[in-house]
């Protein structure tokens, strides 16, 4: 079945370091791969998408590359802010999951906390 | 424009109690969904509904019922509840059934079953 594995938390960065938390995937089909952002007391949203392979996604100074061969979402910010401090998610939904339905799979997420 | 919309916020509840979840959305989306979210688990789909009059099982859905009463609002059901559903719950929405497309969630409702 499909899956997401991304970094284990809490990160932890002053303000303008540089940041990357890792995802990868399995999947049986050509997913489309997603990162969604929860910042405290609210529901996700959307940060970025990419929908094929070497697809780059970006938001707000987010960038995630789409990578097939190495099955990698990876999430980069070359310079946080206190304002990024959230929870990561990486996802991924793919066209054969399930009996042709289609879900969203998600990773167990990310806590980020930028300090000032 | 409020987006997806869920009440309540908050609720606690006995074991054995019962209560629905209420989910509306007003972007005229086809799709809807229920995850819980547990800490150190990440989201788990329980019930989606691919268009006004369907629903389907997703990952967890024992202990739980859903309604699509129409196309802007989708209920979850707890009819007997157990403290192991103690999570929070997120309703979602997507224009269409397709695997490219975004979901856009509710603010959630925290619940704790004693």
């Amino acid at each position: 079945g499909n899956s997401v594995t991304q970094m284990e938390g809490p990160v932890t960065l002053s303000e303008e370091a540089f940041l990357t938390i890792n995802c990868t995937y399995t999947a049986t089909g050509y997913p489309s791969l997603f990162w969604y952002v929860q910042y405290p007391g609210e529901g996700l949203q959307l940060l970025l998408k990419a929908t094929k392979a070497d697809d780059k996604g970006s938001n707000k100074g987010f960038e995630a590359t789409y990578r097939k061969e190495t099955t990698s979402f990876h999430l980069e910010k070359g310079s946080v802010q206190v304002s990024d401090s959230a929870v990561y998610f990486c996802a991924l939904s793919d066209r054969r999951s399930g009996a042709g339905s289609y879900q969203l799979t998600f990773g167990k997420g990310t806590k980020l906390s930028v300090i000032p | 424009n409020a987006g997806v919309t869920q009440t309540p916020k908050f609720q606690v509840l006995k074991t054995g109690q019962s209560m629905t979840l209420q989910c509306a959305q007003d972007m005229n989306h086809n799709s809807m969904y229920w995850y819980r979210q547990d800490p150190g688990m990440g989201l788990r789909l329980i019930y989606y509904s691919a268009s006004e009059g369907t629903t389907d099982k997703g990952e967890v859905p024992n202990g739980y019922n859903v309604s699509r009463l129409n196309k802007r609002e989708f209920s979850l059901r707890l009819e007997s509840a157990a403290p192991s559903q103690t999570s929070v719950y997120f309703c979602a929405s997507s224009e269409a059934r397709r695997f490219t497309d975004t979901q856009y969630f509710g603010p959630g409702t925290r619940l704790t079953v004693l």
